[in-house]
């Protein structure tokens, strides 16, 4: 199978509840990161995992968190979700610095 | 704090024109320069990317130019179609944090007929 899918595609919380995102990666690329993007703007970095660990977080607090499968597939997690948090939320699988697939996103609005 | 500012803001050009956009940058560990586009509704799409250690890099109707010193990298796009309509985002990166794309702003690109 080949490149990035992300579930759900849209979804709609309330303010304080918890959400969990997830997406698949490209077939054989070992590297996943996360990207918040606001509307009108650029996707901002949220973490990266290599091999089921983190290892690169960008300025987000840690309500946002996130887990990496053996499959490479992987979850971003957002506990006591805020207003703010209404975004465009991007998986990006990579095997090297190289080539970054994204997938289509999920778009989070929280009433 | 951005990294990466991208001009312009949004942009129309007549089918055939040439689209130009820009980006600069400060951090000088920046080492990967990718253009990425991206449609309503999907994730980005990488377009062409270039390593400061040429100054052009030329893909069909895409080309990149950089320029190391003034520390700014542009994209053209020759020939605009119809189908080019879209937001383009200039990113970077470093050896040492690379997956951590820093994306600037975005150009919303419109091509009339």
């Amino acid at each position: 199978e080949t490149g990035v899918t992300q579930s759900p595609t849209h979804l709609i919380k309330t303010r304080g509840q918890q959400v969990t995102l997830r997406c698949s990666s490209q077939s054989g690329h070992n590297t996943v990161s996360w990207y918040q993007q606001a509307l009108g703007q650029g996707p901002q970095f949220i973490f990266q995992y290599y091999r089921e660990e983190e290892n690169g977080r960008g300025n987000f607090p840690p309500r946002f968190s996130g887990l990496q499968f053996p499959n490479y597939s992987s979850e971003l997690n957002v506990n006591a979700l805020e207003l703010d948090d209404s975004a465009l939320y991007l998986c990006a699988s990579s095997l090297d610095r190289n080539g970054y697939t994204f997938g289509s996103g999920t778009r989070l609005t929280v009433v | 704090q951005q990294q990466v500012k991208q001009s312009p803001q949004s942009l129309i050009v007549q089918k055939g024109g040439i689209s130009i956009i820009n980006c600069a940058y400060e951090n000088t560990a920046f080492d990967y320069f990718p253009w990425y586009q991206q449609f309503p509704g999907k994730g980005p799409a990488l377009l062409i990317a270039i390593r400061p250690d040429v100054s052009e890099k030329k893909e069909g109707r895409f080309t990149i130019s950089f320029n190391k010193s003034a520390k700014q990298f542009s994209l053209h796009i020759m020939d605009s179609q119809p189908g080019d309509s879209a937001t383009y985002f200039c990113a970077a990166t470093a050896a040492d944090s690379w997956g951590k794309l820093q994306f600037g702003a975005g150009t919303q690109v419109v091509v009339t007929p």
